[in-house]
Formats: C-alpha cells, structure tokens, sequence
C-alpha cells in the first residue's frame, strides 16, 4: 500500500491567492481528516469526512477555508484567498472506520508558505 | 471539546535512560489512546496505542499505561537511543463513538549519546 499519499509536498504562494492541496488516502479507509500543524498550534484539526461526507467542520478558521472529498479516493482542501497566516504543514490522515485499533495514517504533509 | 494536556514539552534523556511523558484528557468518554512519533521534517507516525478496557500495553521498549481514573495515560520509553529523539505526541479520542483524535502539544526528546 503506498498510504496516504499528498500533494504538493511544498508549496510557495503570495498572498492573495488562491492554494489547493490534495489527498488520496488509503484504499478502503472511511474517514479522512485534515490537520493543520504549526510550533503555536500543535495539530489542530480543520475537518473530517466519513464516507465523503463532511461531519464536522468546526476546526475550519474561517470562510477562506474549504474542503471536498468528491468520491472515496481524493480529497482538496483549498485557501481562497490565501493569508501569510495560513503558512504551516497540513496533514491529511485517514482511516479505517471498523479497526481503530490502527489509528490514524499520516500523510507525507504539505508545507504551505504565503509570502 | 477534548483537551488533552501532555508534560513534558521537552525532555532530555542520557542514551540507555528511560523516558516518560504524561498526558490527561479531560473527557471521560474518551476510550482510544494512541501515541504518534514524528521525526524532523516528517509525519506523524504511530507508534502504540491502548484502549480504555486495558490498563498497560507494551511493545519491545515502548509501554503505556492509562489510569481512567484519574484519566491520565503515559509513554514509557526504556534503554533510549538517539533514534528515540523526536518530538511525540499523545491523543485521545474525542467520544467513545466518534472518530476524532485530540492531540497534545508534544514533547520534544532528545537522546544524548
């Protein structure tokens, strides 16, 4: 299994633009989150889907922050417009809804900087 | 929501000393309890875990212990090696039903050789 797998690994922006990342989690997991992680913070999670449907949404800051999962093998988490305080690593993880004993599985994290 | 204290945030450790980091949650339904090691530049990997019907769990040089009790939980790393050194994180599940993990802030560990 080649696990969750994100995409970009870097990502450079200027403010005031637009930012997607991307997710593909491990074939056959239900859920799929999305972690926000910076030294102030730790990892905060943003949202989390079961079975592509969003559930719980409350860790999004703000309306510039929003999230698809389209069908069980991609999700998107996009910044519009994006802000210098949007810069960290966001992780993505996903897992299987019937063995929790696994936890979570991390993605590699994409490195958002916006300059 | 959960909040999940963990002390230290850092720890220093001769190599060959053992290690230990706390946590408490502040949930009393929380019942899954996992702890994720992540080296520099890397992600979140997990390491252990235990559930709430178990009181100590160990795997070679790593063990956890939860006191539900008290709702406290705690890593134990012995014979420590420089390749301990990383930052860990504990968490807890959020609801005995629910799927969200809370994390704590870390504890930086670094192995002295």
């Amino acid at each position: 299994d080649a696990g969750v797998i994100q995409s970009p690994r870097h990502e450079v922006t200027e403010m005031g633009q637009e930012v997607t990342l991307r997710c593909k989690p491990i074939s056959g997991h239900d859920y799929l989150f999305w972690y926000r992680q910076t030294m102030m913070r730790g990892l905060e999670l943003l949202i989390y889907f079961n079975n592509n449907v969003p559930i719980d949404d409350s860790g999004m800051p703000e309306d510039r922050f929003s999230a698809k999962m389209p069908n069980a093998s991609f999700s998107t988490l996009k910044i519009q417009p994006s802000e210098p305080r949007d810069s960290a690593v966001y992780f993505c993880a996903s897992r299987q809804g019937q063995r929790f004993q696994y936890g979570y599985t991390f993605g590699s994290g994409t490195r958002l900087t916006v300059v | 929501g959960e909040n999940v204290e963990q002390h230290p945030s850092t720890l220093s450790v001769q190599e060959g000393d053992s290690a230990v980091i706390k946590c408490t949650y502040s949930d009393s339904a929380s019942n899954y309890f996992p702890w994720y090691k992540q080296e520099l530049g890397k992600r979140p990997q997990l390491i252990i875990d235990i559930r709430s019907n178990v009181g100590e769990k160990k795997d070679q040089r790593i063990a956890v212990t939860l006191n539900k009790t008290a709702k406290h939980f705690s890593l134990h790393i012995t014979e420590t090696q420089p390749e301990d050194s990383a930052v860990y994180f504990c968490a807890a599940s959020l609801r005995s039903n629910d799927y969200k993990l809370s994390f704590g802030a870390g504890t930086t560990v670094t192995v002295r050789a």
